[in-house]
């Protein structure tokens, strides 16, 4: 079946460089996708997220990118902090009011 | 700012057992959901629920699985006989619905079936 998936299952990066997180997913019908941010213990937190007729939207130190051609999303953290650690979900959904199939997480570890 | 809120945070309970996992939506929101986090994988979904019916369920929500909104604002999970696979994070989600359509996650239940 369709699914959603993760080039990097980890990735660690100094404090305050910029973090970039990849996804890849197979779903061309898929329209709208959401980065999900997970601290141990707790449920998915959203950050930010895209519909398909974008290809970049901003939010507060992170942008998201989509590149439809490709079936590729990424989340870019900048001046990435401590607090940023933890992991790191794509989901898709492909039309209004179906689920969201999740990709399988990139934990992020920010080193001092 | 509202949230979804879930009880219990964890529970432990024998395999064969009954367990019911609570849910308050967002009040607004129109559609909820079930989704299960075994440990260190990702997050899988079980069911979305709207209009008091089920809308979508997934081959993990079997016949042992069963949702009910019994009032305007709990949305629960029963497991009528667990199995030690069942242990997982299960995590209740909304969505508005009318307004944007992110859904919103509660801090989930942790369930250990011994």
């Amino acid at each position: 079946g369709e699914s959603v998936g993760l080039h990097l299952p980890t990735l660690s990066v100094q404090e305050g460089d910029n973090s970039i997180i990849n996804c890849a997913y197979s779903n061309s019908a898929s329209d709208y996708f959401i980065w999900y941010k997970q601290e141990s213990g707790k449920g998915p937190q959203f950050i930010i997220d895209i519909r398909s007729n974008m290809d970049k939207r901003q939010g507060q130190r992170v942008t998201v990118l989509l590149n439809k051609t490709v079936k590729h999303l990424s989340l870019q953290i900048a001046a990435t902090q401590p607090g940023d650690s933890a992991v790191y979900f794509c989901a898709e959904n492909i039309g209004y009011g179906q689920n969201f199939v999740f990709g399988p997480g990139t934990r992020l570890s920010v080193l001092p | 700012e509202p949230e979804v809120t879930q009880t219990p945070s964890h529970q432990v309970t024998q395999m064969g057992q009954e367990v019911i996992l609570r849910c308050v939506p967002i009040s607004n929101h129109l559609y909820f959901y079930w989704y299960r986090q075994i440990l260190g994988q990702k997050v899988e979904f079980l069911v979305s629920f709207y209009n008091n019916e089920i809308s979508e369920k997934s081959e993990i929500f079997d016949d042992q699985f069963s949702v009910e909104r019994p009032d305007g604002s709990n949305f629960t999970l029963k497991i009528r006989s667990t199995k030690l696979e069942d242990s997982a994070m299960y995590f209740c989600a909304s969505r508005n619905g009318r307004i944007g359509n992110t859904i919103y996650f509660g801090e989930g239940s942790w369930l250990t079936v011994v």
